[in-house]
């Protein structure tokens, strides 16, 4: 079964749209993150999320939206879609915090045309 | 910014252990040096972590100086699915911080 799902793994898209990115983890963790890793390759936070709490946001647009329905999802909305938000976007899970092993699931490659 | 240097890249021969070194001269007393990987379009996987003792698990063994000053990462016997870029990070015990990966080395497992 897999630890940590995201959908879809392709996402091609115009520029000014509204997106949703959908992550789901099936491991009982309580933490749950957002990462974003351009063209450069560079991974970094966006998002992380506790118990359904917002515990960090780093100076991402307010365009991004995460939305925690419940503990086991973590969807990452976009609105107005500009061409540097294309990225790979990975969701991750961990126990508690950071210093807990996280389980990334396989990322979702998005592209704004 | 990330705390910790890594060289870019390397090359290791298949079944010959891959050695990749890391520096990370501010860290604190109370900060734990992870490891991480990712193989090529997909997400990153947790190798090892230690804090002052060496430790080893049944991916990889991760030797610290005993300054905790630098730390090498040991593949012991490397194959070709174990090419990716391995990224080095330092961060506090009990953190409710994130995990900041720098720019990695990437490792080439060459047959």
């Amino acid at each position: 079964d897999t630890a940590v799902s995201q959908t879809p793994k392709y996402l091609v898209t115009q520029m000014g749209n509204d997106k949703s990115i959908k992550c789901e983890q099936n491991l009982g963790h309580d933490t749950m993150y957002w990462y974003k890793q351009d063209s450069k390759k560079f991974l970094k936070i966006m998002f992380s999320y506790n118990n359904k709490e917002l515990i960090i946001n780093e100076t991402v647009p307010n365009r991004f939206s995460p939305k925690s329905p419940d503990k086991a999802h973590l969807n990452l909305h976009i609105n107005s879609l500009e061409l540097g938000d294309s990225a790979v976007y990975f969701c991750a899970s961990s126990k508690r915090g950071a210093t807990d092993t996280q389980y990334f699931g396989p990322g979702t490659r998005l592209t704004v045309l | 910014d990330a705390k910790t240097t890594q060289p870019p890249s390397m090359d290791c021969a298949e079944g010959r252990a891959a050695n990749l070194p890391c520096n990370h001269s501010t860290i604190s007393g109370n900060e734990y040096v992870y490891w991480y990987r990712q193989i090529h379009s997909q997400g990153p996987q947790y190798i090892i972590h230690g804090l002052k003792n060496n430790e080893t698990n049944e991916m990889a063994s991760l030797i610290i100086t005993e300054d905790r000053k630098s730390s090498t990462l040991i593949l012991p016997h490397a194959t070709l699915r174990d090419t990716a870029v391995y990224y080095c990070i330092v961060i506090p015990e009990g953190s409710q911080g994130n995990l900041i990966f720098g720019k990695g080395t990437k490792l080439s497992v060459k047959p």
